[in-house]
């Protein structure tokens, strides 16, 4: 069974780096066919999609936070990362990492993990 | 970008009841719509994608169903563990966008 976690401090100072990683296991992050992503959900508000990545360095950003967001894939550790820069008080949410089918629909999630953006 | 409505905000219904629940997209996706359920403390299943087609392990009560603009989640009979909240996702346009969901509750 596929398991996804993330990873990360869950407090952050405004205007630093929120970095998050999240770690797939019972499967394989360079399978055929599958991107990974990251979702955020601020607190008592919907989902927002972030950024996907494929294992060969495909990258899709939100115009949202594009010039703030990295995603990246590290194969050889079966994990991929989220990068947010100069993060803000509306940048508090819980972060959800996800595998998609292609580009579509998100099948397996993890557990989310809730960052704070305070000082 | 696609902007996703959901009706309506939160539903009201009763053990056994149907329950149907809308999104509509501010343009066409095809019928690239997914419904996810998120309980509390929890993060969202995939329910339906295909805008119709039912993920793996979804019981036969949840149902979806639309194209283009229109789309309508029906759970047959509510069951005590489908309360919760539902959300629509179209994965047609960039940036893949989420409606703001509609909370089943207990009537």
């Amino acid at each position: 069974q596929l398991r996804l976690q993330e990873s990360g401090p869950g407090l952050v100072k405004p205007s630093d780096t929120l970095s998050l990683t999240c770690t797939v296991s019972g499967g394989s992050i360079s399978s055929t066919g599958h991107f990974w992503g990251w979702i955020r959900q601020s607190p008592g508000k919907g989902l927002e999609w972030i950024a996907s990545v494929y294992y060969r360095d495909h990258t899709y950003y939100n115009p949202s936070v594009k010039n703030r967001v990295t995603i990246s894939i590290d194969t050889s550790k079966n994990q991929f990362s989220l990068k947010l820069s100069s993060v803000t008080a509306a940048d508090t949410a819980i972060y959800y990492c996800a595998r998609s089918v292609i580009i579509t629909r998100f099948d397996y999630w993890g557990q989310g993990t809730l960052v704070t953006v305070s000082s | 970008e696609v902007v996703m409505t959901q009706s309506p905000a939160t539903l009201s219904v009763s053990p056994g009841q149907r329950a149907t629940l809308s999104c509509r997209a501010s343009q066409s996706v095809g019928s690239n719509l997914a419904w996810y359920q998120q309980k509390p403390g929890q993060a969202p299943r995939l329910l339906i994608y295909g805008a119709s087609t039912r993920a793996t392990g979804i019981p036969a009560r949840f149902s979806g169903s639309g194209s283009g603009t229109e789309f309508t989640l029906t759970i047959s009979s509510l069951q005590p563990e489908d309360f919760a909240v539902y959300y629509c996702h179209q994965f047609n346009d960039w940036p893949r966008t989420f409606g703001q969901g509609t909370m089943v509750e207990i009537k």
